[in-house]
């Protein structure tokens, strides 16, 4: 069992849906969650790091559970921008080593 | 601007050749960085860990012998591929621990080609 893993999609939305992404993670003693969008050939960048409480930064909303080692992302209001494909990433237990998910894949179309 | 810079962004090689890939942190110290690898529509695979004036520690099923990996100082670390074969083509990329900003940064990452 991959230790990420993530819906691949593709998920294509028109400009200005709210578009949700889940992902599960299978190591329970994982200490930190990230969202990471990484465009076509290029490196991932940070989104957001994910915490307990929920945490959200202008249109992106992240949740944790960790009972159900489970994670998400909402996007409000989708931009034409917001086509790239996002990275579900846990860090391993050596902390900064982090475990990517296969990433899924959003298209915003106008 | 960039803080972590990877070089070369694009190498073709021979197969059989070996191509050297830097990765080097900008304004602060690495004593831990990593390399991943990406193939096509897959994600980022841990291959090993750089440790500064060590021997990097490597994943399961990764060749320590074809995939050297220099930590020499604490802003450099260079990834060795050698006798590359086709199969070797992939998207290398590294990151960085400012672990006094508690934050990893990626390099731009490098493109090999083995023809």
């Amino acid at each position: 069992r991959k230790e990420v893993e993530q819906d691949p999609g593709p998920f294509n939305v028109p400009e200005g849906a709210t578009v949700a992404f889940n992902c599960t993670y299978s190591n329970s003693a994982s200490q930190s969650f990230f969202w990471y969008r990484q465009d076509c050939r290029k490196e991932p960048k940070l989104l957001m790091s994910v915490y307990s409480s929920g945490n959200e930064d202008g249109r992106f909303t992240a949740q944790l559970n960790r009972a159900s080692q489970y994670i998400s992302l909402l996007i409000r209001d989708s931009k034409l921008s917001d086509s790239a494909t996002y990275l579900c990433v846990v860090t391993s237990n050596s902390g900064y080593a982090l475990n990517f998910g296969k990433g899924t894949s959003l298209l915003v179309t106008p | 601007g960039a803080v972590v810079s990877q070089h070369p962004s694009r190498v073709i090689c021979k197969s059989g050749t070996s191509v050297k890939i830097e990765c080097r942190s900008l304004d602060f110290q690495a004593t831990t960085m990593f390399w991943y690898r990406q193939f096509p529509k897959q994600s980022l695979m841990l291959m090993a860990t750089s440790n500064e004036g060590s021997k990097a520690t490597y994943e399961q099923g990764v060749e320590k012998d074809k995939f050297l990996i220099n930590h020499a100082s604490l802003t450099l670390s260079t990834l060795t591929v050698t006798s590359a074969h086709p199969e070797d083509s992939s998207f290398y990329i590294c990151s960085a621990a400012d672990t006094g900003r508690y934050t990893i940064y990626f390099g731009e990452g490098s493109w090999l080609t083995v023809v």
